[in-house]
């Protein structure tokens, strides 16, 4: 199924982003995200739609409502300048990423 | 330290097999389900495979099935995506991938391998 993603998202440091992800599944499967910088492998920041692994700042957060599920990321720095993709599971046994979004720090 | 390598990249004529490998260290490896996702040049991310702790049971995306298999060796700690009849379009960085235990988040990921698929 799709989980549609904006392309990129532009935010000067120090503000918040906030990258959506939609899709019918999402109202009743988890999302998670992942950064991805270049050249280098995803790193899971967000899972079951809103707990934080350890080692990831607390300006990363996330949030569920209803077919959209919200990665925001609170007094972005350079350092957040990635790309970023949601991703859920169907009850097949099958897994989904979103299209991406490229997070510019001006 | 948790770690994933992955191994087994390289040039392929379309039409031809490799078998690319994933050895794990660091955690119990024959209690987790493993995965493989991959990447084309410029692209977004794009599930490929999964398999249980046990090897007992795999899933395919539909771009994938019937071409590539998937295996493992717990005593190895490793695990084998067998791809087949490769196309063009399978060109990618192939990634490792833990499944967390009690999720379905991609926890911990290898740096990946690169297939090509060129004649």
């Amino acid at each position: 199924y799709d989980l549609t993603q904006p392309p990129s998202l532009s935010v000067s440091p120090g503000q918040t982003a906030r990258i959506t992800c939609s899709g019918d599944a999402l109202s009743k499967q988890y999302s998670y995200w992942y950064q991805q910088k270049p050249g280098q492998a995803p790193v899971l920041v967000i899972y079951e739609d809103a707990k934080r692994p350890s080692g990831i700042p607390e300006r990363f957060s996330g949030s569920s409502s209803g077919t959209t599920v919200t990665l925001t990321i609170s007094g972005v720095q350079a350092e957040d300048e990635a790309d970023y993709y949601c991703q859920s599971a169907d009850n097949s046994g099958s897994y989904f990423f979103g299209t991406g979004t490229t997070v510019t720090v001006l | 330290e948790v770690q994933l390598v992955e191994s087994g990249g390289g040039l392929v004529q379309p039409g031809g097999s490799l078998r690319l490998s994933c050895e794990a260290s660091g955690f119990p490896f024959s209690r987790f389900w493993m995965h493989w996702v991959r990447q084309a040049p410029g692209q977004g991310l794009v599930w490929v495979s999964r398999i249980e702790s046990d090897g007992s049971s795999t899933n395919f995306a539909d771009s994938v099935k019937g071409r590539f298999t998937l295996s493992r060796d717990n005593a190895k700690n490793t695990v084998f995506l067998h791809m087949n009849s490769l196309r063009v379009e399978d060109t990618a960085v192939y990634y490792c991938v833990r499944a967390a235990r009690t999720s379905d988040a991609f926890d911990i990921w290898g740096q990946g391998t690169t297939v090509t698929v060129s004649s």
